[in-house]
């Protein structure tokens, strides 16, 4: 596709359920990102993927929260044992190898409501 | 480790006005990039504008420009001839040439009124 692709675009679930959230990135980017926005706040750095590196987690807030990118292309966000507190716009972010610091191309988001 | 502050929660002009959206920032790092991106209803971020901390000249883009004050580490961005489209909430963002993500602010919405 012409840009980031996130699926589904909304999720609710219940408490204690476990999730997974889809990203496919613009083709040929090999940065990857995910960030999550809680209600009002700006974007909190989850986990960073480069090529065939190993991953940035150091924005993991848990152990509950995992992901993984496939042949360095699609990737998907799970988060097990969903808490109320999990409830945030997941967004996924690709880029050209020089990252952030060029320019990232988001995707539209996941909106997980945890009830 | 790096800090983005952008202490307007809610800002409105009216449209074909001029609005300024402040922005500072904190970074040990002498290698850095400054960003400003808009995050309309659709939820998708889209990058506005970006500059480069060893660049003295402030970067422009069409009706978008930023205040680069590098000593004060002030990043404000001023929107010209304000549109309804530009209506959005706008963010912040700064990227050490080291560091592999962006750190965002806590964002301002923008409201443009007909």
């Amino acid at each position: 596709g012409a840009g980031v692709s996130q699926s589904p675009s909304n999720k609710v679930t219940e408490k204690g359920k476990d999730v997974e959230l889809r990203c496919d990135p613009i083709s040929g980017h090999t940065a990857l990102y995910w960030y999550r926005q809680s209600l009002g706040q700006g974007l909190e750095f989850l986990i960073y993927f480069q090529g065939n590196s190993a991953p940035d987690k150091s924005g993991l807030p848990s152990d509950r929260f995992s992901a993984e990118r496939t042949g360095g292309s699609v990737s998907t966000l799970t988060i097990q044992r969903t808490q109320q507190e999990d409830s945030a716009v997941y967004l996924c972010a690709s880029s050209l190898p020089r990252g952030a610091r060029e320019k990232l191309f988001f995707g539209s988001g996941t909106q997980l409501s945890v009830l | 480790a790096q800090t983005v502050t952008q202490s307007q929660p809610e800002m409105s002009v009216q449209e074909a006005e001029t609005v300024t959206l402040s922005c500072t920032y904190d970074t040990s790092e002498s290698d850095y990039y400054l960003f400003w991106y808009k995050q309309p209803p659709s939820r998708q971020m889209i990058l506005v504008i970006r500059q480069e901390a060893y660049k003295q000249q402030n970067a422009t883009e069409n009706r978008f420009s930023v205040n680069f004050q590098k000593a004060a580490k002030s990043f404000s961005l001023k929107i010209s001839d304000s549109q309804l489209g530009d209506a959005a909430m706008y963010f912040c963002a700064s990227c050490s040439g080291s560091a592999r993500q962006l750190t965002f602010g806590s964002g301002t919405q923008l409201t443009v009124l007909p």
